[in-house]
């Protein structure tokens, strides 16, 4: 497709329960980030991912989150054990290169943990 | 650490009106970019601004960027009720590329 594609558009899950949240960069970028947006932090990084370099992984905010990127393409974001305050848009971002190119965000995975 | 605060939080402005949302930064940064949300949407990009003095303009939106200042301003000329929506900026520095976003203005233009 033509942008950043994310899936699920929506979850509601039960806490405890894991969670996988995926996301198709644009073809061809070889930067993809996540972040989290909720309504009492704002916009927060996660990760990011940079063609075969380790991952930044300096944002995730626990060890119950982890991230994986297959391929240099497809990225899972995985949420292990949810809790309330897990809930969030979970947002996913591409881009050409790292650097000083256009950061284009996908629609965003919203999660509710209930 | 970098903070990026944005002011106003909050801004209701008449159709036709001038108004500018300003983006201070804490350190030294080399890339500042704007984004526009609408409600229950994505970001979309409006502007990567990259160098002390540059200035980009779209439409009715223009954006600067002062280095020295570390400060961008996001202007907005004759507001158009379409322009209602969220605007966040974000900076980044390379070498680094986490982005770090401002808590947003919330903009809504009133006919």
């Amino acid at each position: 497709g033509a942008g950043v594609s994310q899936s699920p558009s929506n979850k509601v899950t039960e806490k405890g329960k894991d969670v996988e949240l995926r996301c198709d960069p644009i073809s061809g970028h070889t930067a993809l980030y996540w972040y989290r947006q909720s309504l009492g932090q704002g916009l927060e990084f996660l990760i990011y991912f940079q063609g075969n370099s380790a991952p930044d992984k300096s944002g995730l905010p626990s060890d119950r989150f982890s991230a994986e990127r297959t391929g240099g393409s497809v990225s899972t974001l995985t949420i292990q054990r949810t809790q309330q305050e897990d809930s969030a848009v979970y947002l996913c971002a591409s881009s050409l290169e790292e650097g000083a190119y256009t950061i284009y965000f996908g629609e965003g995975s919203w999660l509710t943990v209930v | 650490e970098l903070k990026v605060e944005q002011n106003p939080l909050f801004l209701s402005m008449q159709e036709g009106k001038n108004y500018t949302i300003y983006c201070n930064y804490s350190t030294t940064s080399d890339r500042l970019y704007w984004y526009r949300q609408d409600p229950g949407k994505s970001l979309e990009s409006l502007f990567v601004l990259l160098s002390n003095g540059a200035v980009k303009q779209e439409g009715r939106l223009m954006a600067s960027l002062d280095t020295k200042a570390r400060l961008s301003t996001l202007h907005i000329t004759a507001a158009v009720h379409d322009l209602s929506a969220t605007y966040f900026c974000a900076v980044a520095n390379f070498g680094n590329e986490k982005l770090t976003f401002g808590t947003g203005t919330r903009l809504t233009i009133i006919p």
